[in-house]
């Protein structure tokens, strides 16, 4: 699996977009990008996943670029329950495709 | 998450002792991963399966054994439990279109 590098922490205000950058510049063509959260102690939640074009749903946006070397996730109105760690990963989607874990980028939001 | 429950939810247990964890899914998944979580090294694979009684080792299998008899139950056994086996273990099953949804984890305390 392609190895993806985040920064270690962000801070954003609450009821502002947040911006979690990740560079994934070994990315293979069939390999996807995906985004996990955990927050606290709890199991880590999938947030949203993609090949090469911009993805939404309920919980952010994903913005791939155009060489796919890196990725922008976007949560639109950040609340303060959504300071979590967020983890940027790339994988294939056949047969068990493990996901491996780097450190993430630990966000915080701010009254 | 529903579908996905693990136990027990927390377990002390003495040095040398045999463990074992399950994780059960009601979404008949036919992947399913055991991963642990410690400060300082994030989420590690342990072992993961692609169907009944087809299991395979991740990075740190060393001291843990799987089973899987029936799709919705994947166990993971401590054979002789050791203090660095102290930490969080979660499972996950991976769905179509969606990625990986975990337990809510296993705290385990090995004295």
């Amino acid at each position: 699996d392609a190895k993806t590098t985040q920064p270690t922490s962000m801070d954003c205000a609450e009821g502002r977009a947040a911006n979690l950058p990740c560079n994934h510049s070994t990315i293979s063509g069939n390999e996807y990008v995906y985004w996990y959260r955990q927050i606290h102690s709890q199991g880590p939640q999938y947030i949203i996943h993609g090949l090469k074009n911009n993805e939404t749903n309920e919980m952010a946006s994903l913005i791939i670029t155009e060489d796919r070397k890196s990725s922008t996730l976007i949560l639109p109105h950040a609340t303060l329950r959504d300071t979590a760690v967020y983890y940027c990963i790339v994988r294939g989607i056949q047969g068990a495709q493990k996901l491996v874990f780097g450190q993430g980028t630990r966000l915080t939001i701010n009254p | 998450d529903a579908g996905i429950t693990q136990s027990p939810r927390h377990k002390v247990t003495e040095t040398g002792t045999p463990v074992t964890l399950r994780c059960h899914q009601t979404e008949n998944h036919r992947y399913m991963y055991w991963y642990r979580q410690d400060p300082g090294h994030g989420l590690r694979l342990i072992h993961y399966s692609y169907g009944v009684k087809d299991t395979d080792k991740g990075e740190v299998s060393d001291g843990y054994s799987v089973s899987r008899s029936k799709t919705e139950d994947f166990l993971l056994t401590l054979e002789s439990a050791t203090s660095s086996q102290t930490s969080v273990y979660f499972c996950a099953t991976e769905g179509l279109n969606y990625g990986y949804t975990f337990g809510s984890g296993t705290r385990l305390t090995v004295v």
